[in-house]
């Protein structure tokens, strides 16, 4: 069985501060994701990994950054939290080969910033 | 770029009831076609999908047909349980790329 896993289920932090967002994938996937949730917009991707120190852009990733050190691990940051990054984030992985990969997602942090 | 117009909810049906959420979207070439499904509290989990023109993805009762002429993934159940309470999303996902362009989502409440 695929199993992503996040750090956290619920997150609160003060405006300004440094923010670590972890998600560990068991199924050795390459290719690992970041997305927030918010209600009526549906999922938006914040930055897309296909490789262990390889990273991409995705739709909205202002005031964002990821780190990918091991090939299990991907994480987001922010590196100065602000109110408008209230959200549920969402992490998920998968193979890079095949038509239509499926992607695995985590149950998701709830963040909150004050 | 790529986008899905996804039917806006909430959708609120008696159990046993007939269910269709459309969805259509624009993406270049041949793109893979995805319906997830998030329970309260949950992630995204796959409910189905269909790769190619015509194919039909089908799982829990579930099923949706991949008409390219129509440009639509349309998700049908014959009969909603309870259980079937949860938010919908339609994505698809542009060939030759790994990435999912997601629907905003459709709230389905089933009633007793």
């Amino acid at each position: 069985d695929v199993k992503v896993t996040q750090s956290s289920r619920y997150l609160v932090k003060r405006t300004g501060e440094k923010v670590f967002l972890e998600c560990v994938q068991d199924m050795d996937h390459e290719n690992m994701f970041w997305y927030r949730q918010d209600p009526g917009l549906g999922l938006r991707l914040i930055y897309f990994s296909y490789d262990v120190k390889m990273k991409e852009k995705g739709d909205i990733p202002e005031g964002y950054s990821v780190s990918r050190e091991k090939k299990e691990r991907f994480s987001l940051i922010l590196e100065s939290a602000s109110t408008n990054q209230t959200s549920m984030y969402l992490c998920a992985s998968s193979f890079p080969y095949g038509q239509g990969p499926t992607q695995y997602f985590g149950p998701g942090t709830r963040l909150l910033v004050l | 770029g790529d986008s899905v117009t996804q039917m806006e909810g909430p959708v609120t049906l008696s159990e046993e009831a007939f269910l269709t959420i459309n969805c259509t979207y624009t993406a270049t070439g041949y793109p893979s076609l995805f319906w997830y499904v998030q329970y309260p509290g949950e992630g995204l989990q796959l409910l189905l999908k269909a790769t190619k023109a015509d194919d039909k993805g089908s799982n829990k009762g579930f099923e949706a047909t991949y008409r390219k002429e129509t440009t639509s993934f349309h998700l049908e159940k014959g009969s909603v349980q309870v259980s079937d309470s949860a938010v919908y999303f339609c994505a698809p996902m542009r060939a030759g790329s790994y990435q999912l362009t997601f629907g905003k989502g459709t709230k389905l409440s089933v009633i007793p």
